[in-house]
């Protein structure tokens, strides 16, 4: 089955800097991937995701790139703000009612 | 994207009881995912619920454990039976919304129940 590797496990900017998390994933047939940020007490929320004709998506501060020859796409958070402080998933899934996978999360915290 | 209602939001059970964990979902979907997320962990798949039809479990879960039933396109439960402190966990349920069509619009979660055994 899919496996999903995600780093770092935790991660701390200071405030206006860039945030990066890198995952990889291990079955070729994945072709779509999303990003979930999960706050405190909450549900994981979908924040952006990216499909394999796709190599990179934006959407305000928020972008994804995807390798699909090396397997691995990373999340990138510009201009961080302390609201997004919270732990980030990646995922994978082959799509069309399929399961998703995730990674491990990432817990970033943006120090004001 | 399809609004989930999920309950409860927490509860604390005796060991050796029952709780049963309900998703509404304000679209129809076709597919219900219910997930486990061990304190500070991931989210592990436990089971897919398909309308009309039997959940699939995936490896290291059972229906005994956790029946699950999907009458229509918009409802489904997680029992989690026999309980003990490893049940401990917060429990999701999530939807591929597809709107219709089939292709993936992205996975929604419900909130999620905080259940811990004691």
């Amino acid at each position: 089955g899919e496996n999903v590797e995600q780093h770092p496990s935790t991660l701390s900017v200071q405030e206006g800097d860039s945030a990066v998390i890198k995952c990889t994933y291990s079955d070729s047939a994945s072709n779509y991937f999303p990003w979930y940020k999960q706050e405190l007490g909450k549900g994981p929320q979908l924040i952006i995701d990216i499909r394999s004709n796709v190599g990179e998506k934006k959407d305000q501060r928020i972008a994804v790139t995807l390798n699909k020859t090396a397997k691995h796409f990373s999340l990138h958070i510009t201009e961080t703000q302390p609201e997004d402080s919270a732990v980030y998933f990646c995922a994978a899934s082959t799509g069309g009612y399929q399961k998703v996978t995730f990674g491990t999360g990432t817990k970033l915290q943006v120090i004001p | 994207s399809a609004v989930i209602s999920q309950k409860p939001s927490r509860d604390i059970c005796q060991r050796g009881t029952s709780l049963t964990i309900q998703c509404q979902v304000d679209s129809q979907v076709t597919m219900m995912f219910w997930y486990r997320q061990q304190p500070g962990q991931s989210l592990t798949l436990i089971a897919t619920a398909n309308q009309g039809s039997e959940a699939t479990y995936e490896s290291g879960f059972v229906i005994d454990k956790f029946p699950i039933s999907r009458p229509n396109l918009t409802f489904s439960t997680l029992t989690v039976s026999n309980m003990s402190p490893e049940d401990s966990s917060i429990y999701l349920c999530s939807v591929d919304w597809t709107g219709g069509v089939s292709t993936n619009y992205g996975y929604t979660f419900g909130s999620g129940t905080r259940l811990t055994v004691v």
